[in-house]
């Protein structure tokens, strides 16, 4: 049985950047893609990208590209997403979601960690 | 990006009623579709994905079709504990999208 649990919920002021982590069990880490979906207040699911661990090259959704950073640890089998230059639009829950097999069918996901961006 | 269009947004039912919900793909993407139900507070659970196959341990009242950009979703006996948000996800050409959701209430 896969388990994905979340860091915190954070609190941050536009401008700045947020870490959020994603440590998994119960399966083999390097080989599934770990990705990133964010659901903003009363909103639907947005893919900010993913990551293979064994490749360690992550995959991005253009509208993200240059403030999403998404890496994976292989010793902790923990991934991490870091959204840099923060906006009031950013508030919402981030989940990590493990792929099934697949690239792009999300079977885990984390319980979601709630950032919110406020001044 | 491919964009997905569920319909309706919000379903209203009672307990036993057959439900369909229906999502178009802009552009054709074979069979690479997948649904989740989402309640409140929790994170989205997979139920189907190659537009037809059932998720392991997902109950046979749920069924997919489709392929191409006509998709479908239903349940054929809806229970008590299906009332949630349902959403469609291609994942044919990354970015991977999402269709806006249908609600599905008690009516």
């Amino acid at each position: 049985q896969v388990q994905l649990v979340q860091s915190g919920a954070e609190v941050k002021k536009p401008g700045s950047s947020v870490k959020v982590s994603c440590k998994t069990s119960g399966g083999t880490f390097s080989s599934y893609a770990i990705n990133w979906v964010r659901q903003a207040p009363g909103q639907g699911l947005e893919w900010l990208g993913g990551i293979i661990p064994m490749f360690a090259t992550a995959n991005y959704a253009q509208n993200f590209q240059g403030r999403v950073t998404i890496t994976a640890d292989k010793s902790t089998s923990t991934a991490y997403m870091e959204l840099s230059s923060l906006r009031l639009e950013d508030t919402a829950v981030y989940y990590c979601a493990r792929d099934q097999g697949v690239q792009g069918v999300f079977a885990s996901w984390g319980q979601g960690t709630r950032v919110t961006v406020s001044s | 990006d491919i964009q997905m269009t569920q319909s309706p947004s919000t379903l209203s039912a009672s307990v036993g009623a057959r439900v369909t919900i229906t999502c178009r793909a802009s552009h054709s993407i074979s069979s690479w579709v997948a649904w989740y139900q989402q309640k409140p507070g929790k994170a989205p659970n997979l139920l189907i994905f190659k537009a037809s196959s059932l998720e392991s341990g997902v109950p046979s009242r749920f069924s997919g079709s489709g392929s191409g950009t006509e998709f479908t979703l239903t349940i054929s006996s809806l229970q008590p504990d299906d009332f949630a948000t349902y959403y469609c996800q291609q994942y044919n050409i990354d970015p991977w999208t999402f269709g806006q959701g249908t609600k599905v209430e008690i009516k």
